[in-house]
């Protein structure tokens, strides 16, 4: 089976921007989570989509929102975007309710100037 | 989630076995422990999980103490390849997908 990708797999926009992010997870799939990693905070969970719903969601602000399609792909988009959204986005999917791990694509660094 | 802790750094060998040491001593009875590893550049990769049991599969052995305090991932012959930041997280399972990562370890493998 094809992995997780992600797409684009790197980005650069200008503050105030806006970005949309695009993950397909594996075949079979439903359950698509988002994270977030940088040098100083690490890697953190911003939300999970699972049956095009919405499951799970961290500390992040409203800026910060994403979309699961019939097929299983998600989209996260941040509006107005600010220097310290510069950052590796992370999509990671699983087969709910069969197995524990999850997959992860291999992320789009997002550079805002 | 359980807080864990993890050595900052480590190195090891190449060709011997990498024992790399987390403490959990919040975890609660439905916790599993998983680890994962990140190679520069990288998305993370899954090793392994397990509950008491001690486990192994292809890539690793976990070692968990019958207290479930603590536990010990075991790459039994360290290749260049495993060079990472190996992250041990403390999840429940059941309808939480949230993995809350900590800082992990850097292993370097020394040729």
């Amino acid at each position: 089976k094809a992995g997780v990708t992600q797409t684009p797999r790197y980005l650069i926009k200008t503050r105030g921007q806006q970005v949309t992010l695009s993950c397909s997870p594996i075949s079979g799939h439903r359950s698509v989570s988002w994270y977030q990693q940088t040098p100083g905070q690490g890697l953190q969970f911003l939300f999970e989509y699972f049956s095009e719903t919405q499951r799970n969601k961290g500390n992040f602000p409203g800026r910060f929102s994403g979309r699961q399609f019939s097929n299983s792909r998600s989209e996260m988009n941040v509006s107005t975007l600010e220097l310290g959204d510069s950052a590796l986005y992370l999509c990671a999917s699983r087969d709910r309710g069969l197995s524990y791990e999850q997959y992860f694509g291999p992320g789009t660094r997002l550079t805002v100037t | 989630d359980a807080k864990t802790t993890q050595p900052t750094s480590m190195d090891c060998a190449e060709g011997r076995a990498a024992n790399l040491p987390c403490n959990h001593s919040t975890i609660s009875g439905n916790e599993y422990v998983y680890w994962y590893r990140q190679i520069h550049s990288q998305g993370p990769q899954y090793i392994i999980h397990g509950l008491k049991n001690n486990e192994t599969n292809e890539m690793a052995s976990l070692i968990i103490t019958e207290d479930r305090k603590s536990s010990t991932l075991i790459l039994p012959h360290a290749t260049l390849r495993d060079t990472a930041v190996y992250y041990c997280i403390g999840q429940a399972n059941f309808g939480n997908e949230k993995l809350t990562f900590g800082t992990g370890t850097r292993l370097t493998i020394i040729p």
